[in-house]
Formats: structure tokens, sequence, C-alpha cells
């Protein structure tokens, strides 16, 4: 079955320290992004890419970093500058991130908790 | 810029009774819109969407939801409420902006209780 995955489930850190969340799709999809989710705030971008080896910032991208570098792949690196990170993290692919009327298509997310 | 309002962050209903969770939606251009549903410590999966090729959209689950460009509304209904709907209901509204890109504003959520 096509689909997106993301590992951990759940992820502790520790101050200082930088984590990365795994986000693998077999959808056939160009674009990727990753979504923080908070209470009550809804979702907001980090990041998002439309083709290999590139990408670019979203709303909210600073204390974190992505590569591409397979069309598969978007993995999301949680940096220590990233002073805040508790939050559950959604990963999300789209057929080409071009077209408004896409859907996006959501892995099952990563909670990242701080130790 | 697009931005997108529910109204409600809790919503209840008894068992059987209808569903109504608000959307409003501002955008300077013709918007298409979604409604995503959320069960706990999942992802989103898409309910329905709103293409322009019809107003009234019917989604999985027997969600409908209604395009109101007068009222820059996308409210989505279910005649009767089931205990599997309670959930987290998303709307996000989707426009071009810029050629090639696709941006997507979602709004805060709203999480529905469903009481037997």
């Amino acid at each position: 079955d096509g689909g997106i995955t993301q590992s951990p489930k759940y992820l502790f850190r520790k101050e200082g320290q930088n984590v990365t969340l795994s986000c693998e799709q077999n959808l056939n999809h160009d674009a990727m992004y990753w979504y923080r989710q908070d209470p009550g705030q809804g979702l907001r971008l980090i990041y998002y890419s439309q083709i290999v080896n590139d990408f670019q910032k979203g709303d909210i991208a600073e204390g974190y970093s992505v590569s591409r570098e397979k069309k598969e792949s978007f993995p999301l690196t949680v940096t220590s500058a990233q002073k805040n990170p508790t939050a559950f993290y959604l990963c999300a692919s789209s057929p080409s991130g071009r077209a408004p009327q896409e859907t996006q298509y959501f892995g099952p997310g990563t909670r990242l908790l701080v130790l | 810029a697009q931005s997108v309002t529910q109204l409600g962050s809790h919503v209840s209903v008894s068992e059987g009774a209808l569903v109504l969770l608000r959307c409003n939606y501002s955008s300077s251009v013709p918007p298409y819109l979604f409604w995503y549903v959320q069960y706990p410590n999942q992802g989103l999966q898409l309910l329905l969407k709103y293409t322009s090729a019809a107003t009234l959209v019917k989604g999985i689950n027997g969600f409908e939801a209604e395009f109101k460009k007068s009222e820059t509304s996308f409210h989505l209904t279910k005649p009767s409420a089931h205990m599997s709907d309670a959930a987290e209901y998303f709307c996000a509204v989707s426009v071009s902006q810029r050629v090639g890109y696709q941006k997507v504003t979602f709004g805060i959520g709203t999480k529905l209780q469903v009481i037997p």
C-alpha cells in the first residue's frame, strides 16, 4: 500500500542535542512538507520541497533543517537552536505542490518531547 | 494573503444529533477549500474538498460541506453524529501564491466530542 511513514513515533531530546525525524513516502510524489502541530495553533509549515535537492523555508523554519537527497525521503533535523521543540510533527506529500487543488497526504506523526 | 477561521475550538453533540463545524475563509483569489480529520495521535486524512466543480461537496463517512462565496464560508455538516466521529477537524484554504506554488493555510482545528 502506498503511503507515508514517519519514525520514530516518539522521540526524546536532551538539552543541546540535535535530533532527526524520518519521513519516507512511496506515493511517487514530488512535493513534501514538514508541519509542526501545537494545541490550539493548528498546523504551521516548517519546510517544503518540490523537487530533489531543493527546499524552501516555511513560516517557522528557525531552529530546523532539512535535506532532500532522494525523492522518497525528507528528513527533518531539530537543532539545539530550537528552544521550544516539544510538539507533534507531521510530514506530508502531494503530487507536485504546484496546483492549489492538490490534496496533501499525511504521515502518522512523530511526537517530540524534551527531557 | 489567505486565512481560515474555525469558530469553536471544541464542539459537543449527542450521538444521533446534527454535526455542524464552522469554517470561514479569507482569500484575494479564488480558493480551494479542504476539510481534514485527525484521530488522536494520528496524521490528517482528507474528508472532502471544494474545487469549484460543485458548491455542495460530499465526503467520506457521511460528511458534506457547502461552499458559500457570499458568506466566505465552508461549513462541515453531518446529519447524525456517531461515536466514531469524535476527532479533531481542520479546515484549510489553498491558493496559488505564485506561479508553480500551492500555499495551504490550516485553521486551528475543532475538537468534536460525541456524547452517548
